[in-house]
């Protein structure tokens, strides 16, 4: 089946830890994003790469990092620099970039620090 | 910045009734899509909306794009409990540019 997958679904993290959140996509798409969602919000854009090895910063950039190796893969490292990490983060892929591109979510990874 | 409101942030209402939210935004755009996020989901593409005053339809859903471009609705005929969830819109000024998610209407039907 093509999609996109994150994991892990639940994920804990002790304050001043950075984590690493997976995304993967088998849909042959070179736009992919990382999403931001809190309760009542709507979604916020971390990072984007429309391409490999090429990313740019989203609306709410600072504390994270992200790296595009793979065509495939868009990792998201949330480090202790981010003041509140404690969300829902949503990987996202399109055909292509821009804004005219239909966007595939993944199923999502939430993030809670203790 | 670039800012798409979205109204109402809640919706309740009784299964059969209409429902309808609005998008919003100051500045004119060149597109804009509707995602539907149910519980405990992820956002789901629903349609994309690109000329002016266009009016799309799905089964119970009707999408329309203002002719100025600048606002947009989803109105939901006779509501069943399976349109429960959160819908969103995102509209962008530039088709170069990222889509921007309006914080979206979470709807809640009751049988």
């Amino acid at each position: 089946d093509g999609g996109i997958t994150q994991s892990p679904k639940y994920l804990f993290r002790k304050e001043g830890q950075n984590v690493t959140l997976s995304c993967e996509q088998n849909l042959n798409h070179d736009a992919m994003y990382w999403y931001r969602q809190d309760p009542g919000q709507g979604l916020r854009l971390i990072y984007y790469s429309q391409i490999v090895n090429d990313f740019q910063k989203g609306d709410i950039a600072e504390g994270y990092s992200v790296s595009r190796e793979k065509k495939e893969s868009f990792p998201l490292t949330v480090t202790s620099a981010q003041k509140n990490p404690t969300a829902f983060y949503l990987c996202a892929s399109s055909r292509g970039g821009g804004s005219y591109n239909e966007q595939f979510f993944g199923p999502g990874t939430r993030l809670t620090v203790l | 910045g670039q800012q798409v409101m979205q109204i109402p942030q809640y919706q309740h209402v009784q299964e059969g009734e209409d429902f309808t939210t609005y998008c919003n935004s100051s500045t004119t755009l060149s597109n804009i899509q509707w995602y539907k996020q149910r519980p405990g989901g992820h956002p789901v593409f629903l349609i994309q909306l690109v000329k002016s005053g266009e009016v799309k339809k799905q089964k119970r859903l009707t999408f329309q794009f203002g002719e100025a471009k600048k606002n947009s609705s989803l109105h939901i005929t006779a509501t069943q409990t399976t349109d429960v969830g959160t819908y969103f819109c995102a509209g962008s000024e530039g088709s170069q540019g990222n889509l921007i998610f309006g914080k979206g209407t979470k709807l809640s039907v009751k049988p």
